[in-house]
């Protein structure tokens, strides 16, 4: 099935850790991209890539990287310089239009 | 500076009854809309969409209307059922099919269809 994977589901990390977010999709898109989402707001775009090893950063990158090696793969990590690392991050592909297919999602807490 | 804005954070429904839910937008460069539903912990699923050329795009029950004039869409849901429950984006484009796509998201709109 073609699709986007997120993983973990849930991960939870101690202050001052670093931790990498898994994004994967087999649907051949060129562009990805990266969301964090927080209760009662909407989508904020953190990072974008247009093409491997391109990437772009969105309204809210501080305290964010990523990379692009491989079409298929774009990790997201959160670094000890996010002050409010905890919530909910969304990877997202797009092909040719402008429709963006988003994963199911990673569940991110901070101890 | 909210550029796509849902006014309405909830909005509960009878069952068969139509489901209106409203849109927002400030950037008069934006040309293209998309709804999106999300369910609580899944990541949103793309629901419709409609370009700047049109006036009105229709898919089975869902059907969005966007009026340039006055920078708003709206998503029309009939009948409503109780599985259509969830949060509903809005999210709009600046260019069609351009080289950045960046899709700007409403805080989203809770739909709740009681049976």
């Amino acid at each position: 099935d073609g699709g986007i994977t997120q993983s973990p589901k849930y991960l939870f990390r101690k202050e001052g850790q670093n931790v990498t977010l898994s994004c994967e999709q087999n649907l051949n898109h060129d562009a990805m991209y990266w969301y964090r989402q927080d209760p009662g707001q909407g989508l904020r775009l953190i990072y974008y890539s247009q093409i491997v090893n391109d990437f772009q950063k969105g309204d809210i990158a501080e305290g964010y990287s990523v990379s692009r090696e491989k079409k298929e793969s774009f990790p997201l990590t959160v670094t000890s310089a996010q002050k409010n690392p905890t919530a909910f991050y969304l990877c997202a592909s797009r092909g040719g239009y402008n429709e963006q297919f988003f994963g199911p999602g990673t569940r991110l807490t901070v101890l | 500076d909210q550029q796509v804005k849902q006014n309405s954070p909830s909005l509960s429904v009878q069952e068969g009854r139509i489901s209106i839910l409203n849109c927002d937008y400030t950037n008069s460069m934006f040309d293209y809309f998309l709804w999106y539903k999300k369910y609580p912990a899944e990541g949103p699923t793309f629901l419709i969409s409609i370009s700047s050329i049109k006036d009105k795009n229709e898919d089975g029950r869902f059907t969005v209307f966007l009026n340039k004039s006055a920078k708003h869409l709206s998503l029309h849901i009939v009948p409503s059922q109780p599985g259509d429950s969830a949060v509903y984006f809005c999210a709009a484009s600046p260019v069609y099919g351009g080289a950045t796509n960046k899709l700007i998201f409403g805080t989203g709109t809770l739909l709740a269809v009681q049976p």
